[in-house]
């Protein structure tokens, strides 16, 4: 268990319409990342949050959004649903930023748009 | 910008057999350098990481990796393959901010 936890585990969804997806860092950690995983794009970097503000995007679409709340959980919002965004949607966490600490994942939400 | 190339999509071995997953990076300041795993449904679990220390990493079940700039690689190795080890495999670098850039996965089969 890292200790990151990611609502839901499961969604189906018709293309579209619009999903948030939710994770709960481990308890300390102050950065939040999200990451989508799918066959022909690996696993790519979305966007990153540090105690509430953006710290870095990546390659994270005009129809998706994110944010980080006071209590450091975070969402991410995929809206206009197409096929193409069914993938496999991580989120990680870390205590800080200086890129020697490990991210801790969570196990996933996995989205797939009908 | 940082990048990694992870040398070979699917690597099969037998049990018992060394295990060698390939990583080359590309970084314009002294990486940080990490290998994660990820079994089947499960989210990614780090399997060691190299902080500039010792270039010779060891990590949890039994693997390692040594870290060689003149080659700009960073390879994973075990000596001795077991089924339980079969899984994807990711080399990821350290990028501005503490965001991993990873490679495009190693995925392991390990025969009887």
């Amino acid at each position: 268990d890292s200790g990151v936890t990611q609502t839901p585990k499961h969604l189906i969804t018709a293309t579209g319409q619009r999903v948030t997806l939710r994770c709960s860092p481990r308890s300390g950690d102050l950065s939040v990342y999200w990451y989508q995983q799918s066959l022909d794009q690996g696993l790519q970097f979305l966007i990153q949050y540090y105690n509430g503000e953006e710290r870095a995007k990546g390659n994270i679409l005009e129809r998706f959004s994110a944010q980080q709340f006071p209590d450091l959980h975070s969402e991410l919002n995929l809206s206009s649903l197409e096929l193409g965004d069914s993938a496999l949607y991580f989120c990680a966490s870390s205590v800080g930023t200086s890129g020697r600490e490990e991210l801790f994942f969570g196990e996933g939400s996995r989205l797939t748009v009908l | 910008a940082q990048s990694v190339t992870q040398l070979g999509s699917h690597v099969s071995v037998s049990e018992g057999a060394l295990v060698l997953l390939r990583c080359n990076y590309s970084s314009s300041v002294p990486p940080y350098l990490f290998w994660y795993v990820q079994y089947p449904n499960q989210g990614l679990q780090l399997l060691l990481k190299y902080t500039s220390a010792a270039t010779l990493v060891k990590g949890i079940n039994g693997f390692e990796a040594e870290f060689k700039k003149s080659e700009t690689s960073f390879h994973l190795t075990k000596p001795s393959a077991h089924m339980r080890d079969a899984a994807e495999y990711f080399c990821a670098v350290s990028d501005q901010g503490g965001k991993l850039i990873f490679g495009q996965g190693t995925e392991l089969s390990v025969k009887p």
